[in-house]
């Protein structure tokens, strides 16, 4: 089955503490993003890849770092999670084509 | 920079009745345009898209949306609505040269009443 997993769905954890939400799709597809969502911002792009090795900031990349050393793999790091990063996350992949987005289930971070 | 507006914050309609979701959009290139819906603890599932051709597309689960370049629209409807149909909508457009990545509207609340 296509698809794109996220772990974990759920996370709390205190300021400061580094943490990794990982991504990975089975899609075989060149493109991959984090976005995050927050209540009547709808989604916001946080970083995006290319392909591996490539990846670019999107609208808030602030306070997030991303990897893209495996085409399957797309993690996002918190090196110093702050409270303004508590959000809904959502990692998607595509493929070069106009094809549609698929999304993963959502990680559901809060930070206190 | 382009972007995406919905103009309602949510959408309220009785059960059998017709449904339209509004989406204007702002590219500076030709406009690729996609919907999703995002069901209560779910991740966002795609309805459809328009790349090209013909103004009306249909999408999944009954969904049709009606794309209008003068008017810079994209409005999602339904000829009859279900209670299941109750969801969170968002209208996106696609940057290809951001990495093929969405820019997504707010987001409308679709509200079904029986």
């Amino acid at each position: 089955e296509a698809q794109v997993t996220q772990n974990p769905r759920y996370l709390i954890t205190v300021t400061g503490k580094k943490l990794t939400v990982t991504c990975s799709q089975n899609m075989n597809h060149e493109y991959m993003s984090w976005y995050r969502q927050d209540p009547g911002l709808g989604l916001r792009q946080i970083y995006y890849s290319m392909n591996v090795e490539v990846t670019d900031k999107g609208d808030v990349p602030e306070g997030y770092k991303v990897s893209r050393k495996e085409k399957r793999n797309f993690p996002l790091i918190l090196e110093s999670p702050s409270p303004n990063q508590t959000s809904l996350y959502f990692c998607a992949s595509s493929g070069i084509l106009n094809t549609e987005a698929f999304f993963g289930q959502g990680t559901r971070l809060t930070v206190v | 920079a382009q972007s995406v507006a919905q103009p309602e914050d949510q959408v309220n309609v009785a059960e059998g009745n017709p449904l339209t979701v509004k989406c204007t959009y702002s590219v500076s290139g030709n406009p690729y345009l996609f919907w999703y819906v995002q069901y209560p603890n779910r991740g966002l599932q795609f309805l459809l898209k328009y790349i090209t051709g013909d103004n009306l597309v249909k999408g999944s689960y009954g969904f049709e949306a009606e794309f209008n370049k003068s008017q810079t629209s994209f409005h999602l409807k339904k000829p009859s609505a279900l209670v299941s149909d109750s969801a969170l909508y968002f209208c996106a457009v696609r940057d290809i040269g951001a990495g093929n990545m969405l820019t997504f509207g707010g987001g409308t609340r679709l509200m079904v009443k029986p």
